[in-house]
């Protein structure tokens, strides 16, 4: 158990709509990263934060959004979705927002999305 | 763009012997690098690091090397256990912070 907490474990939804996937990062972590698993793609980083703001963007698309609150929990929300969003998304966290001395960024179990 | 690759889909050892996994990247701006195992239905799990400032680090039965001239880095496991079967991934990231790039995973087999 990483202490990284994902829901929902899995979800299943039309094209076109909307759903948002909650993380909860792990006790006294500020960072917060967001990765997509898709069979083709590998992981690719989407987007991370620190203490609320925004740090570091990758390949997130436009449809998608992500926030940090002050409790430090992060939501990841999808919108107008299509086939090809179908992937296992993770949620990671850090105690600081540097890769240096040592920090290591610790994954969740991730939620499965299925688009139909 | 593949900016980190690891050439080798799978890799079949028996136990006891030595697992080797290689990856290599391209993004010369990379300062660290990590590997981390995965389970089916699990998220990553990390298992060991190293800033390019070195080019060994030893975790019990895990070595990381880095070949910084080749950009070229590789996991040893020894000795293998049929509990190291899994996918193996390397990551790399840029100096300072964020962005995680991973490899394409190796699927490591130990047979008993």
């Amino acid at each position: 158990d990483s202490g990284v907490t994902q829901t929902p474990k899995h979800l299943i939804t039309a094209t076109g709509q909307r759903v948002t996937l909650r993380c909860s990062p792990r006790s006294g972590d500020l960072s917060v990263y967001w990765y997509q698993q898709s069979l083709d793609q590998g992981l690719q980083f989407l987007i991370q934060y620190y203490n609320g703001e925004e740090r570091a963007k990758g390949n997130i698309l436009e449809r998608f959004s992500a926030q940090q609150f002050p409790d430090l929990h992060s939501e990841l929300n999808l919108s107008s979705l299509e086939l090809g969003d179908s992937a296992l998304y993770f949620c990671a966290s850090s105690g600081r927002d540097s890769y240096r001395s040592g920090n290591t960024i610790y994954f969740g179990e991730g939620s499965w999305l299925t688009v139909v | 763009d593949q900016q980190v690759k690891q050439n080798s889909p799978s890799l079949s050892v028996q136990e006891g012997r030595i697992s080797i996994l290689n990856c290599d990247y391209t993004n010369s701006m990379f300062d660290y690098f990590l590997w981390y195992k995965k389970y089916p239905a699990e998220g990553p799990t990390f298992l060991i690091s190293i800033s390019s400032i070195k080019d060994k680090n030893e975790d019990g039965r895990f070595t990381v090397f880095l070949n910084k001239s080749a950009k070229h880095l590789s996991l040893h496991i020894v000795p293998s256990q049929p509990g190291d079967s899994a996918v193996y991934f390397c990551a790399a990231s840029p100096f300072s912070y964020g962005k995680l790039t991973f490899g394409q995973g190796t699927i490591l087999t130990v047979h008993p």
